[in-house]
């Protein structure tokens, strides 16, 4: 299977700073996500990106596909940003579609 | 609307004991996924569906069954379970397989004593 690191596993901020948040491929992959597991421990889907550029708000990603990496981009946070932030993608070709997660970066912001 | 939904959200049960969680879905997605969800591991693919009566292994199907009469649910039952099956388990679905985003229910937390 493919194999996802996350970086970095912990990041704590104060209120209003960015963050960028890094996810590697150990393979090609066709079906980028990016998703934040929230205090209550929902999965929320933040952006489906299987290559170039997306903003959402005060979010943003950026899938690199040739060099299997992307990136999230948290600007101005907030203590609702809160919670654990996943990467996932699923294998170049398959057709099931299956995704293979990263172990999450904990992300803390303080008020 | 409410997208997809499971339950129960908490759960706990005995050692040997049969329990099964339920998923639904409103979409009429043909792809459904059971994944759990431990410290550690991250989350791990246990079945899927492809469509209704198809249904196939993922990565730690032991102890487990699924079952997929009609395209919008896909129960997942544990057949005796395990202290080893406590976990946290998703559900979810999407269009098609291959490229296609994946949602995800909101989760079961499953004590097994």
């Amino acid at each position: 299977g493919i194999q996802v690191e996350q970086s970095p596993p912990d990041l704590i901020l104060q209120e209003g700073a960015n963050s960028t948040l890094r996810c590697n491929f150990s393979d090609s992959v066709n079906n980028l996500q990016w998703f934040h597991q929230n205090p209550w421990g929902q999965l929320i889907n933040l952006f489906y990106i299987p290559s170039g550029t997306k903003q959402n708000g005060r979010l943003s990603a950026t899938t690199v596909a040739t060099e299997r990496y992307s990136l999230l981009y948290i600007s101005s946070s907030q203590t609702t940003d809160s919670g654990v932030y996943f990467c996932a993608g699923s294998a170049r070709g398959s057709t099931l579609g299956r995704l293979y997660f990263g172990r999450g970066t904990q992300l803390t912001v303080w008020p | 609307d409410a997208g997809i939904t499971q339950s129960p959200r908490y759960k706990i049960t005995e050692t040997g004991r049969q329990v099964t969680l339920m998923c639904h879905q409103t979409w009429s997605h043909s792809y459904m996924f059971w994944y759990r969800q431990d410290l550690g591991h991250g989350l791990r693919l246990i079945y899927y569906s492809a469509a209704a009566d198809i249904t196939d292994k993922g990565e730690v199907p032991d102890g487990y069954v699924v079952s997929r009469s009609k395209t919008e649910n896909f129960p997942l039952t544990l057949e005796s379970a395990t202290r080893s099956q406590t976990s946290v388990y998703f559900c979810a679905s999407s269009e098609s397989g291959g490229p296609y985003e994946q949602y995800f229910g909101p989760g079961t937390r499953l004590t097994v004593t």
